[in-house]
């Protein structure tokens, strides 16, 4: 069965310091990866999605997210984060139906 | 519609009632899903409609859920016999492409159950 797999259930991070959110999803034919954000009593917004192309993908908010296919990675990026990207942080892996981990909540602190 | 649409937005009911939830996805997606989030959990899948095939019902919990979708309409997901432990946030999403473009999200239905 596919899977996907968020490392850290929480990451403190100071204001304007870098962060990196890991994912890894289980090997797969067909390659659909997103990361989505949910801020509080919100519902999922789409941050930046790898369908083709460039491994290299960039999403709203200054997010960027690198395909791994050799590690079956897709960690989400951000050189430097404000106190507004406190929110939890969905990956999830397309196949037919979506396969989301568990989330990682990143606390941006100042 | 602009986007998914969800009602109601938050339910209380008492335990062992039955309730209805209603999802409308965005015109012309296909596929459409529910998920269930409790409080600090993660998304847990429920089911899944594509077009006029046989729903994806693997990720219900038990008999007491149902949900029914017709053609590439409107949505209702329902509790039976409902329990403390289904409360929780129900998400629907749709998507024109089922896995291969992204899902968009309602802003969810918040059940509470007393």
């Amino acid at each position: 069965a596919q899977s996907v797999t968020q490392l850290d259930s929480q990451v403190p991070v100071f204001e304007e310091a870098p962060v990196e959110l890991r994912c890894n999803y289980s090997s797969s034919v067909s390659v659909y990866l997103f990361w989505y954000v949910q801020y509080p009593n919100q519902g999922l917004q789409l941050l930046l999605k790898y369908l083709s192309g460039s491994t290299l993908v960039k999403g709203i908010n200054g997010f960027e997210a690198e395909f791994n296919k050799s590690q079956t990675s897709f960690h989400l990026r951000k050189p430097s984060v404000h106190i507004s990207a406190t929110a939890e942080y969905f990956c999830a892996h397309g196949d037919n139906k979506f396969y989301f981990g568990s989330g990682t909540k990143l606390n941006v602190k100042p | 519609g602009a986007g998914v649409s969800q009602s109601p937005s938050n339910k209380v009911t008492e335990k062992g009632k039955d309730v209805e939830l209603r999802c409308d996805p965005i015109s012309g997606h296909t596929a459409l899903y529910w998920y269930r989030q409790r409080l600090g959990q993660g998304l847990e899948f429920l089911i899944y409609f594509q077009g006029n095939s046989a729903p994806d019902k693997s990720g219900l919990p038990s008999d007491r859920f149902s949900a029914e979708r017709t053609g590439e309409s409107v949505s209702t997901l329902t509790i039976q016999r409902t329990q403390q432990e289904d409360s929780a946030v129900y998400l629907c999403a749709s998507s024109p492409y089922p896995g291969r473009t992204e899902a968009f999200f309602g802003q969810g239905t918040r059940l509470t159950v007393v």
